[in-house]
């Protein structure tokens, strides 16, 4: 089955600054990889997908990247602010039955 | 439009009581799934639904735990006999259908604390 890894486990950025989170994915049958965020004792909430025929897409200050080659992709948030630290979770799913294989997530801290 | 709805919110049970979580999709939505996240982990499958049908219970255990999509009324994960390794919080996510890049809106939640 599908495997999602996520690197860094934690990342800390001074505001204002762009934070990146990586992940990785092993199913080459995989064509949709959405991005949520998920605030303390909160719902995981999407912020942004991306198909597999596309290769970036960009809303406002988050973009993702995807590497189909390298079965890797990229969240990108850029001009970072105190409310974005939260947990953010990269997922993977074949669009067969459309099941999700979430990665650990990430716990982005935004210093003001 | 009301988003996906899960209750309770809170559920405390005593080992080898039962559990009932309770979702109801979205308007519209017939396709439920329900996700497992236990502290500091990410969220796993468990089960995927249609209405009165199992699509995927790949992620489920075999054992105590069963799901339902009925005809009518909300979808109901169901752990019978439950164990302290069952606290977690439990997260429902529909979908308007299924195949590719259908997104997932995700409820609340219901935070199972087994004594």
């Amino acid at each position: 089955g599908e495997n999602v890894e996520q690197h860094p486990s934690t990342l800390s950025v001074q505001e204002g600054d762009s934070a990146v989170i990586k992940c990785t994915y092993s199913d080459s049958a995989s064509n949709y990889f959405p991005w949520y965020k998920q605030e303390l004792g909160k719902r995981p909430q999407l912020i942004i997908d991306i198909r597999s025929n596309v290769g970036e897409k960009k809303d406002q200050r988050i973009a993702v990247t995807l590497n189909k080659t390298a079965k890797h992709f990229s969240l990108h948030i850029t001009e970072t602010q105190p409310e974005d630290s939260a947990v953010y979770f990269c997922a993977a799913s074949t669009g067969a039955n459309s099941k999700l294989t979430f990665g650990k997530g990430i716990t982005l801290s935004v210093r003001p | 439009n009301a988003g996906v709805m899960q209750n309770p919110r809170h559920l405390v049970r005593r080992r080898g009581q039962e559990a009932r979580l309770r979702c109801s999709p979205m308007k519209g939505h017939s396709h439920v799934y329900w996700y497992r996240q236990l502290p500091e982990e990410g969220l796993k499958f468990m089960v995927y639904l249609q209405k009165e049908n199992i699509i995927d219970e790949s992620g489920m255990p075999k054992e105590r735990f069963s799901a339902e999509f009925p005809k009518e009324g909300p979808s109901i994960l169901r752990i019978q006999q439950v164990v302290r390794g069952d606290s977690a919080a439990y997260f429902c996510a529909s979908s308007r259908r299924t195949g590719m890049g259908e997104t997932q809106y995700f409820g609340p939640g219901t935070r199972l604390l087994v004594l």
